[in-house]
């Protein structure tokens, strides 16, 4: 099993839409999980972190369930520019300092 | 430089050349990675410095690649041999006590 598992993608959603992107770890003894966004040919660079209360930046939000072991991404009223791939980032003690990163899932946002 | 800053950006080389790769952090990081990225593909951890201590090499996939981080700043990442299949985009990143960690543009290597 990978260390961490995230919708296959693709997908292809219309502008307004609301998507919802899912991630899953093994390792429970994970400490901080984040959302990365990759543009085509571009490096990856922090959407937000994931705290386990859960938290919002305008028209993001992050959940954690620490006892599934479960991470999400939501992206209400989506718009073109929202098209990237996201990437599911978890780091923790038995990781030494490393981050794993998620496969990725690819959204295009369609006019 | 105010973030990760990589050299060079795009590099052709022959199979079976020697390259370096160079990173250099964000100032005042302490840790720093190596990623690696074929195209379509996901990351791939390849090593990680952190600090004085030893450097986690668990990623490397085999002894034609190398790294070394001099004085606690720049890094270098050397493939000796090179293979067709080691044509991709070497991503460095640094962190601040292993908080967020910020990526450079990375180093497009290709293998002909």
């Amino acid at each position: 099993r990978k260390e961490v598992e995230q919708d296959p993608g693709p997908f292809n959603v219309p502008e307004g839409a609301t998507v919802a992107f899912n991630c899953t770890y093994s390792n429970s003894a994970s400490q901080s999980f984040f959302w990365y966004r990759q543009d085509c040919r571009k490096e990856p660079k922090l959407l937000m972190s994931v705290y386990s209360s859960g938290n919002e930046d305008g028209r993001f939000t992050a959940q954690l369930n620490r006892a599934s072991q479960y991470i999400s991404l939501l992206i209400r009223d989506s718009k073109l520019s929202d098209s990237a791939t996201y990437l599911c980032v978890v780091r923790g003690i038995n990781y030494g300092q490393n981050f794993v990163f998620g496969p990725g899932t690819r959204l295009s946002v369609l006019p | 430089g105010a973030g990760v800053s990589q050299s060079p950006s795009n590099k052709v080389t022959e199979k079976g050349k020697d390259v370096e790769l160079r990173c250099d952090p964000i100032s005042g990081h302490t840790a720093l990675y190596w990623y690696r990225q074929s195209l379509g593909q996901g990351l791939e951890f390849l090593i990680y410095f952190q600090g004085n201590s030893a450097p986690d090499k668990s990623g490397l996939p085999s002894d034609r690649f190398s790294a070394e981080r001099t004085g606690g700043s720049v890094s270098t990442l050397t493939i000796q041999r090179t293979q067709q299949e080691d044509s991709a985009v070497y991503l460095c990143a640094s962190s601040l006590q292993g908080n967020t960690i910020y990526f450079g543009e990375g180093s497009w290597l290709t293998v002909v």
